[in-house]
């Protein structure tokens, strides 16, 4: 079975652009979380959907936001790019509460 | 505020030898989860621990959880090479799948 994919693998981009990154869950899971993980820490969470709904956001500025389809797949949008938004950017499916959950191989941004 | 602390943060060890990773986090939660990261690689879920006294066992990694004392461990016995990666303690304080990760522990496994 496919596990979570995302894409593109690595993306760059400049300062003030904006970014798309999708991610598709595990077959079956409803639940798309995402994370940022900069270099040499660990991921921070952004937001979690849950049937096309919002459950929970991080604490990050307006310029991110997501949304999720109805066939449970998930984009995260950034707007306004900034150097500091460089980073690994994961995104999580699970199937229930109390399952782990699993994460895709994330996608790389970089910002020029 | 919620807060997830590991110690130590970079851990290098001989193969064959044991060793313990600690997780503190900062308020009531029974719900932990252990990952293991290889480098430029994504997360890889270990262990999940759902109740006070949990215990679970992989191969050479064994994680339990004392939730009064809001601490997890992570046990490795007979260190191998493999097993050098950064692991991961992250906890689900709000029981909505929002985990807060800790800082990671770089474990490296000597020859």
């Amino acid at each position: 079975d496919a596990g979570v994919t995302q894409s593109p693998t690595h993306l760059i981009k400049t300062r003030g652009q904006h970014v798309t990154l999708r991610c598709s869950p595990i077959s079956g899971h409803k639940s798309v979380s995402w994370y940022q993980q900069v270099l040499g820490q660990g991921p921070q969470f952004i937001f979690q959907y849950y049937e096309k709904e919002e459950r929970g956001r991080g604490n990050f500025p307006d310029r991110f936001s997501a949304r999720q389809f109805p066939n449970y797949s998930s984009e995260l949008n950034v707007n306004a790019l900034l150097l500091g938004d460089s980073a690994l950017y994961l995104c999580a499916s699970s199937l229930l509460l109390e399952q782990p959950q699993h994460f895709g191989d994330g996608t790389r941004l970089s910002i020029l | 505020e919620l807060k997830v602390e590991q110690n130590p943060l970079f851990l290098s060890m001989q193969e064959g030898k044991n060793y313990t990773i600690y997780c503190n986090y900062s308020t009531t939660s029974d719900r932990l989860y252990w990952y293991r990261q290889d480098p430029g690689k994504s997360l890889e879920s270990l262990f999940v621990l759902l109740s006070n006294g949990a215990v679970k066992q992989e191969g050479r990694l064994m994680a339990s959880l004392d939730t009064k004392a809001r601490l997890s461990t992570l046990h490795i016995t007979a260190a191998v090479h493999d097993l050098s990666a950064t692991y991961f303690c992250a906890v689900d304080f709000t029981l909505n799948e929002k985990l807060t990760f800790g800082t990671g522990t770089r474990l490296t496994i000597i020859p």
